[in-house]
């Protein structure tokens, strides 16, 4: 089945710290990735879309300038939170997908624990 | 507003019997449905998934039906193994939106051996 990997997959570091997580689908090509957050005990809240080659569209709500997406290749999104606070501490996930009548394939999340 | 709603937040169910998750949902746009397993610390892995065009999908011991009419839809896991233990969201997206999904709050299952 599809392969998406994340790294990394935990992040303990201080406040003000700016942090990239990586997502690389390994065996397709990724045209959408997606990045989500998700608190404890609660569903997975997305972030933004990011298509190869263009900006990434966040959602309400969300900074642009605080998470940096970078969706340079077919296989490789990342996410940097920039100068990241105790505020920032979630589990974040990406998804990639080939086609729009494909299903999302996930990573499996990178813990961030700020400082 | 919550669009997808999965109001049970936890369900055991004895091994060998069948488990139904339920999920509903607000939004009538929403065509493309698709039910999600989730282990702690990691990502959710793709289960099954239905298109509002069809009202039932099976593979192998996962069968997802739908009812459009009552926006609701349900996860059938028959014969239940305790491998099978984990969160399930269900989620939901239409067309024209990037295919975006909206999730549930998932549904703790645990199968008693």
């Amino acid at each position: 089945g599809a392969v998406v990997s994340q790294h990394p997959s935990r992040v303990i570091c201080k406040s003000g710290t700016s942090v990239k997580i990586e997502c690389r689908s390994l065996d397709f090509q990724a045209t959408t990735m997606f990045w989500y957050r998700q608190f404890p005990k609660q569903s997975l809240m997305l972030m933004a879309t990011s298509n190869e080659g263009s900006k990434a569209t966040y959602e309400q709500g969300v900074e642009k300038d605080k998470f940096l997406i970078n969706h340079a290749s077919l296989t490789l999104s990342t996410l940097t939170v920039t100068s990241a606070h105790p505020e920032d501490s979630s589990f974040y996930i990406c998804s990639a997908r080939g086609s729009p009548n494909q299903p999302q394939h996930f990573g499996d999340g990178t813990r961030l624990s700020i400082l | 507003d919550q669009q997808v709603k999965q109001n049970s937040p936890s369900l055991s169910v004895q091994e060998g019997r069948i488990s139904i998750l339920n999920c509903d949902y607000t939004n009538s746009m929403f065509d493309y449905f698709l039910w999600y397993k989730k282990y702690p610390a990691e990502g959710p892995t793709f289960l099954i998934s239905i298109s509002s065009i069809k009202d039932k999908n099976e593979d192998g011991r996962f069968t997802v039906f739908l009812n459009k009419s009552a926006k609701h839809l349900s996860l059938h896991i028959v014969p239940s193994q305790p491998g099978d233990s984990a969160v399930y969201f269900c989620a939901a997206s239409r067309s024209g939106s990037a295919r975006q999904l909206t999730f549930g709050s998932g549904t703790q299952l645990t199968v008693l051996p």
